[in-house]
């Protein structure tokens, strides 16, 4: 089955940084990449996704890139605000109905 | 984006009793919904694959007949922990997919407490 390597595991930036965060996966079938961000106490919320027809995508602070032939994918959030802090998970699913395989999380603390 | 809900947030049961779990989709039809445990600080771990209409699909080491599934409609989907234990306890989401795949979105979660 996918198995999917998140890290850093924490994160702390001063606000105004960027923060990164990368992802690996094993399963070559993989082909749709989605990030989440969660809250404490809270459902995971979709930030961004890729599929694996493009190597980059791009939503005002966020981005993702995908490597397909080296297996990783990163999140990139420029500017980071308070609000940003949150745990982010990595994700990767074959697509279709299939299950989607999480990452281990990465805690993300911005700092004023 | 659409919308899920799970129904209740938080939940605290004794020990031996039976605990219902809502997911619904709001403003789309989910023929798929998926069931996770998250324990404190964890990832999300799949529990099952809800299909409408037919018998859920379990991960391994998840005892259905413990963590019933019931997808009877396009919008609801329920979790029920059989005679629940302090083990039990767990932050329990849903998610479900859009008629534009694979997009999953999901439920704010569910607390509980078994004591």
């Amino acid at each position: 089955g996918e198995n999917v390597e998140q890290h850093p595991s924490t994160l702390s930036v001063q606000e105004g940084d960027s923060a990164v965060i990368k992802c690996t996966y094993s399963d070559s079938a993989s082909n749709y990449f989605p990030w989440y961000k969660q809250e404490l106490g809270k459902g995971p919320q979709l930030i961004i996704d890729i599929r694996s027809n493009v190597g980059e995508k791009k939503d005002q602070r966020i981005a993702v890139t995908l490597n397909k032939t080296a297996k990783h994918f990163s999140l990139h959030i420029t500017e980071t605000q308070p609000e940003d802090s949150a745990v982010y998970f990595c994700a990767a699913s074959p697509g279709g109905y299939q299950k989607v395989t999480f990452g281990t999380g990465t805690k993300l603390q911005v700092i004023p | 984006g659409a919308v899920v809900s799970q129904h209740p947030s938080r939940v605290i049961c004794k020990s031996g009793t039976s605990v219902k779990i809502e997911c619904r989709s709001l403003d789309f039809q989910a023929t798929t919904m998926f069931w996770y445990r998250q324990f404190p600080k964890k990832s999300l771990m799949l529990m099952a694959t809800s299909n409408e209409g037919s018998k859920a699909t379990y991960e391994q080491g998840v005892e259905k007949d413990k963590f019933l599934i019931n997808h009877a409609s396009l919008t609801l989907s329920t979790l029920t922990v059989t005679s629940a234990h302090p083990e039990d306890s767990s932050f329990y989401i849903c998610s479900a997919l859009t008629g534009e795949l694979p997009e999953a979105f999901f439920g704010q979660g569910t607390r509980l407490t078994v004591v």
